[in-house]
C-alpha cells in the first residue's frame, strides 16, 4: 500500500552527524513535499522542514538552518534528512511525512527513526 | 511562533461517551484571503505514526469515521469523538500550518478509557 519506509534506529556520539532515510511506495515520489518532524522525549512534535523531490527546493526552520540538510534520490523514491553537531537534545524519534496538497497539512508519515545521542 | 495550547492534557472517556479537546493558538490561524482556519488535528496511537484525522479545521480526511468531528475558527478549536470506541485510545494534536516555515504542534491530549 502506499506507505513510506524509514531507516533503523540509530546511536551516535555527540558532534556526530546523522543521515535518516525515507522511502516511497506505491504513489509518485516526486509530486508531493516531503517534511521532516521530530518528537524529543516528553516533548511534542517540532517540525524541522521540508523538501520538493522534484525540485530538490528546501525550506528549514530557523533553529535547525545551518545543521540540518534535506535531500533525494528520486531514482529510488527516497528522501534524506541528514543532522549534523549532534548533542543530547537531539535525542528523539524523526518521521519524514507527505504534504499531499502543498498546504502544510500531512497525509501520510513514515513510522519513525529513533536518534540517540549518547556518549 | 505560534504557541497551540491543548487542554486537557489527558482525558479519561467511558465506552460510548463523548470526549472533547480543545486548542487553542496565540493567534489568528485564520486567513482572510480564504476565510480558512489553517489547523489540523492527528490521532497517534502507541507504536503508530500519526493519522491525520482534520485539516482546515473542519474537513474530515477520508476514511475518518463521522463519530469524530473537527469545529471552530480563528484561535479556538475542538475535537470533539462521539461514542467512544477502544480504538479511539490515543494521543491527540493539533498543528497550525498558517505560518510557513514555521509549523507548530500543541502539546498532545491523551485520550484512555475510564
Amino acid at each position: 500500500q502506499v506507505q513510506l519506509v524509514q531507516s533503523g534506529a540509530e546511536v551516535k556520539m555527540p558532534g556526530a552527524s546523522v543521515k535518516v532515510s525515507c522511502k516511497a511506495f506505491r504513489y509518485t515520489f516526486t509530486t508531493y513535499n516531503i517534511n521532516w518532524l521530530r518528537r524529543a522525549p516528553g516533548h511534542g512534535l517540532e517540525w524541522m522542514g521540508w523538501m520538493n523531490p522534484f525540485t530538490g527546493d528546501t525550506g528549514y526552520a530557523q533553529r535547525f538552518q545551518g545543521r540540518v540538510a534535506m535531500t533525494r534520490s528520486t531514482s529510488i523514491s527516497t528522501a534524506y534528512m541528514e543532522l549534523s553537531r549532534l548533542t543530547s537534545e537531539d535525542t528523539a524519534e524523526y518521521y519524514c511525512a507527505r504534504d499531499y496538497d502543498g498546504n502544510g497539512y500531512f497525509d501520510l508519515w513514515g513510522h519513525g527513526t529513533l536518534v540517540t545521542v549518547s556518549s | 511562533d505560534i504557541v497551540l495550547t491543548q487542554s486537557p492534557d489527558s482525558l479519561a472517556v467511558s465506552l460510548g461517551d463523548r470526549a472533547t479537546i480543545k486548542c487553542k493558538s496565540s493567534q489568528s490561524v485564520l486567513h482572510s484571503s480564504n476565510n480558512k482556519s489553517y489547523l489540523a488535528w492527528y490521532q497517534q496511537r502507541t507504536g503508530q505514526p500519526p493519522n491525520l484525522l482534520f485539516y482546515w479545521a473542519s474537513a474530515r480526511e477520508s476514511g475518518v469515521p463521522d463519530r469524530f468531528s473537527g469545529s471552530g475558527s480563528g484561535t479556538e478549536f475542538t475535537l470533539t469523538i462521539n461514542n467512544l470506541q477502544p480504538e479511539d485510545v490515543a494521543l491527540y494534536f493539533c498543528q497550525q500550518y498558517y505560518s510557513p516555515l514555521s509549523y507548530t504542534f500543541g502539546q498532545g491530549t491523551k485520550l484512555q478509557l475510564k
